[in-house]
């Protein structure tokens, strides 16, 4: 089964600076990979999602890079502010044999911006 | 708007006791999906529905059930089975058939055990 890494460990930085969050997995090589962000008490709410042929994709601040060699993707906020304080998830769309749409999700990097 | 609403935000089971935790739709998904969060751990697919009438077992469905009888609705039922229930669910929905839609997820259910 698929195997997701993400820094459990939270991650401090100061306001302005780009935060970086890794998201490594095995196994297979996902058809897709998708950003997530949770706020305490809240659901998932989608950021991002970028396929196995894309290596970057950009949002507004957000940017997301997909590294299929290395099975890892990295996750960048640029001009970080306090209210990008938050847990955010990455998630593996597997390649699909069947009907569906399955994501396998990653344990959560917290990211804590400081003024 | 558009979107998921769970209910109650907040739920208590008694030893022994069933209880179901309710999650209604109005984005006209076909999807819906239960998940588990524990602290610190990702989410955990309890059970999935691609259609009305039709539900398949997660990773973690044992002490579980649910029923799809109406395409806006996927309520969970957590058993007297499941001996460690306290968590937070979550419930979610995408469209069918596309791989590459995002779940749109509701507010959550936490459950403790009195």
């Amino acid at each position: 089964s698929q195997k997701i890494e993400q820094n459990s460990e939270a991650l401090n930085i100061q306001e302005g600076k780009t935060a970086t969050l890794t998201c490594n997995y095995t196994n297979y090589s996902p058809a897709y990979l998708q950003w997530y962000r949770q706020d305490p008490g809240r659901g998932p709410v989608f950021l991002l999602l970028i396929r196995e042929n894309e290596k970057e994709k950009r949002k507004e601040r957000l940017k997301v890079t997909f590294d299929t060699t290395l099975k890892q993707s990295l996750f960048h906020i640029t001009a970080s502010q306090p209210a990008d304080s938050a847990t955010y998830l990455c998630a593996l769309e597997p390649p699909r044999d069947n009907a569906g749409n399955m994501l396998t999700f990653g344990g959560g990097t917290r990211l804590m911006v400081k003024p | 708007d558009g979107g998921i609403t769970q209910s109650p935000k907040y739920l208590f089971r008694k030893e022994g006791q069933n209880v179901t935790l309710s999650c209604e739709q109005n984005l006209n998904h076909d999807a819906m999906y239960w998940y588990r969060q524990d602290p610190g751990q990702g989410l955990r697919l309890i059970y999935y529905s691609q259609i009305v009438n039709d539900f398949q077992k997660g990773d973690i469905a044992e002490g579980y059930s649910v029923s799809r009888e109406k395409k806006e609705s996927f309520p969970l039922t957590v058993t007297s089975a499941q001996k460690n229930p306290t968590a937070f669910y979550l419930c979610a929905s995408s469209m069918f058939g596309a791989g590459n839609q995002p779940q749109h997820f509701g507010d959550g259910t936490r459950l403790s055990i009195l």
